[in-house]
């Protein structure tokens, strides 16, 4: 069974740091294109970043560029997402998933994220 | 950017209707080798998303086949053969062809 468990989210200040996790099970991870997905409070979903089986290629909305960094562990099955210079409007639920056949197959229950003094 | 306009935002339906969401994108999802990079997903109320047809017109595995994807290029559809309690939530389209991915903003089901 494919299973997706994102941690580290929480309560942090504006301009402030996070590294949410994403622990990956039940598929080969190390072959698999992955991505991040947030969801702000009553909005809807809006795609923050993608990166390749090997971590040489990663992509990003442009409104995270500069400030987020996607990577991963192959040896840990974990992908990660490290978030700098938080801003009150990054609040949101984020999800991971897996990226193939240019759709998103299997997401995680997503971890919170809030920005907030 | 590649805009998703879905329509309607908002759709009641009775039970054992059918219901169809409609997804523009603003530029073509169809590529050279004849794939569609547009995909459907549903939030259930509370729940992560979950996938339901990918490049177009494949259902997902464990989906009821009551969901059908149709289209091409710029206009796709989403068809519900008979609506049942289950189905509520919002529905999505996400376009894959390209980066930045974006996604519709969404059509929400409820049961009459």
């Amino acid at each position: 069974e494919v299973q997706l468990v994102e941690s580290g989210g929480g309560l942090v200040q504006p301009g402030g740091s996070l590294r949410l996790s994403c622990a990956a099970s039940g598929f080969t991870f190390s072959t698999s294109w992955m991505t991040w997905v947030r969801q702000a409070p009553g909005k809807g979903l809006e795609w923050v970043a993608n990166i390749v089986q090997d971590g040489s290629g990663k992509t990003y909305v442009d409104s995270v560029k500069g400030r987020f960094t996607i990577s991963r562990d192959n040896a840990k099955n974990t992908l990660y997402l490290e978030m700098n210079s938080l801003r009150a409007e990054d609040t949101a639920v984020y999800y991971c998933a897996r990226a193939t056949n240019a759709c998103f197959d299997y997401w995680g229950l997503g971890t919170l994220v809030t920005v907030s003094s | 950017d590649v805009v998703m306009t879905q329509s309607p935002l908002s759709l009641p339906v009775t039970p054992g209707e059918p219901a169809s969401i409609s997804c523009r994108s603003s530029q073509s999802l169809l590529s050279s080798d004849g794939y569609n990079s547009l995909s459907w997903y549903l939030q259930k109320p509370g729940q992560s998303p979950h996938l339901l047809i990918y490049l177009g017109s494949n259902r997902a595995s464990g989906v009821p086949d009551r969901f059908s994807g149709s289209g091409s290029g710029t206009d796709f559809t989403l068809k519900i053969s008979r609506v049942e309690a289950e189905d509520v939530g919002v529905y999505y389209c996400m376009q894959g062809a390209q980066v930045p991915i974006t996604f519709g903003h969404g059509t929400r089901l409820e049961i009459k």
